[in-house]
């Protein structure tokens, strides 16, 4: 199957700091990504869709001043959580579909991220 | 989007068959059905996607009647680390994927 590289896998960091979370789609073109969110026992959140070459699409109560979100080719999106608070912890996981099979959507291995 | 249910929690033994239903009563023309696996902490993995009849792959079985109105996840003779949560999603090419709460299934010794 496709392969989503995910990186990094676990960041800690201070409050305040910004951290970036890169996505890969190491075997397939992704026109879109997408970017979630989950808490711990919780289903996955849907955070923002993002489309190469242009603006991410963010869902309802998600701030995008917050998570900023750049899809600058058809392998490569990338969310950065700026000023960073204890509330972001979380376990963010993005994903890519492929066109090329029926618009199966695959998973990246997810960020752990831990704001001190 | 189609809105779909699933139960929430399931057990099983090893060795047994799993059957996983997923409702999606409102499901589109053109909709596919796609079943995910997802270990803690860990990225969703793929397990099975269709559109009606039956797919089978390596790992399952997805069972969809021709009304389309539900679907489900067959995991033969399974084994403990098949203990997950598994989420039914059901989309067409344009939309976006959004989960359920799955369903969490627990293999017993």
């Amino acid at each position: 199957g496709a392969v989503v590289s995910q990186h990094p896998s676990w960041v800690i960091c201070k409050s305040g700091t910004s951290v970036k979370i890169e996505c890969r789609s190491l075997d397939f073109q992704a026109t879109t990504m997408f970017w979630y969110r989950q808490f711990p026992k919780q289903s996955l959140m849907l955070m923002a869709t993002s489309n190469e070459g242009s603006k991410a699409t963010y869902e309802q109560g998600v701030e995008k001043d917050k998570f900023l979100i750049n899809h600058a080719s058809l392998t490569l999106s990338t969310l950065t959580v700026t000023s960073a608070h204890p509330e972001d912890s979380s376990f963010y996981i993005c994903s890519a579909r492929d066109r090329g099979a029926e618009g199966k959507l695959f998973f990246g291995s997810g960020t752990q991220l831990s704001v001190l | 989007l189609a809105k779909t249910t699933q139960p929430i929690s399931m057990d099983s033994y090893e060795g047994q068959e799993v059957n996983i239903t997923c409702s999606h009563n409102n499901i589109a023309t053109n909709d596919y059905i796609t079943w995910y696996q997802q270990f803690p902490s860990q990225g969703p993995r793929f397990i099975i996607q269709g559109y009606k009849t039956k797919v089978t792959n390596e790992v399952a079985s997805l069972f969809i009647p021709a009304d389309r109105k539900s679907s489900t996840l067959s995991l033969p003779r399974v084994s403990l680390s098949d203990t997950a949560v598994y989420y039914c999603l059901v989309h067409n090419y344009g939309q976006n994927f959004v989960f359920g709460p799955g369903t969490r299934l627990s293999v017993l010794p």
